[in-house]
C-alpha cells in the first residue's frame, strides 16, 4: 500500500523568506503525486501535481516541487512567503488505479 | 463552472443518531470520492464511487455506508454516531477514476463539519 510522510508538522517563516515542506511517499512502480492546499474552513485545492516527464514541477501561487525518485520525495518550495500563504498542505501519492493517500499535513505559518 | 457542492456545511448530532451528507460533484464528473478529515488522523479515504458503482471502499465501519445516483450526486450516511464521528467530511469530484491523466485531478468542496455531542 502506498503511505506518505510529511516530516514537519509545522513550519513557521518569515515573509519573503523561502521555504520547503518535505514529504517523502514509499516506492512503487508507478507513482503520481500531488501538492494540496487547505485554507481554514475551506476544502483542498490542488498546488501542482507529477504525473512524468520533467522532475521539477511548477503549480499555481509560484510554488514549485521536484520529484526525486531515488529518494522518494516530493519536497514543495517557493522562493518567497506571503501571509496569504499561512495554510496547511497536504502531499498525496496515487499508483494510479488506487484512491489518493495523503500525509497528515504540514501547517505553514508566515510571520510578519 | 460550479464547484463540487457539499451540503450541510455544518451539523450538530448527538450519539446514536444517524447523518446523511449529500455531494453534487462538478457538471459532467462521474467519481466521486469521500475522506474524513480529523486533527489526529489526518484525511482518510472513506469511498469512492464510479457510475454509480462502489469502486473502493477505506477501512472504516460498516456504520459508515455511502451510494451514488444515476445524476453522479452522492450520499454518505453514518448510522449510530459516535463521538469520535466528529469530523471533517470531504467529497471530491473528477472526471474518472485514473489517476494517470492529469486532467482527472481530484476538486474538492468545502466540506460537512459534523460534530456528535
Amino acid at each position: 500500500a502506498q503511505s506518505v510522510t510529511q516530516l514537519d508538522s509545522q513550519v513557521p517563516v518569515f515573509e519573503e523568506a523561502p521555504v520547503e515542506l518535505r514529504c517523502n511517499y514509499s516506492s512503487s512502480v508507478s507513482v503520481y503525486l500531488f501538492w494540496y492546499v487547505q485554507y481554514p474552513n475551506q476544502g483542498l485545492q490542488l498546488l501542482l501535481k507529477y504525473l512524468s516527464g520533467s522532475t521539477l514541477v511548477k503549480g499555481i501561487n509560484g510554488f514549485e516541487a521536484e520529484f526525486n525518485k531515488s529518494q522518494t520525495s516530493f519536497h514543495l518550495r517557493k522562493p518567497s512567503v506571503h501571509i496569504s500563504d499561512t495554510a496547511e498542505y497536504f502531499c498525496a501519492v496515487s499508483d494510479g488505479n488506487t484512491p489518493l493517500v495523503f500525509g497528515k499535513g504540514t501547517r505553514l505559518s508566515v510571520i510578519a | 463552472k460550479a464547484g463540487v457542492t457539499q451540503t450541510p456545511r455544518y451539523l450538530i448530532k448527538t450519539r446514536g443518531q444517524q447523518v446523511t451528507l449529500s455531494c453534487s460533484p462538478i457538471s459532467g464528473h462521474r467519481s466521486v470520492s469521500w475522506y474524513q478529515q480529523t486533527p489526529g488522523q489526518g484525511l482518510q479515504f472513506l469511498f469512492e464511487y464510479f457510475s454509480e458503482t462502489q469502486r473502493n471502499k477505506g477501512n472504516f465501519p460498516g456504520r459508515f455506508s455511502g451510494r451514488q445516483f444515476s445524476n453522479s450526486r452522492s450520499e454518505m450516511n453514518v448510522s449510530t454516531l459516535e463521538l469520535g464521528d466528529s469530523a471533517l467530511y470531504l467529497c471530491a469530484s473528477s472526471l474518472t477514476p485514473d489517476r494517470h491523466s492529469g486532467a482527472n485531478v481530484l476538486t474538492f468542496g468545502a466540506g460537512s463539519r459534523l460534530t456528535v455531542l
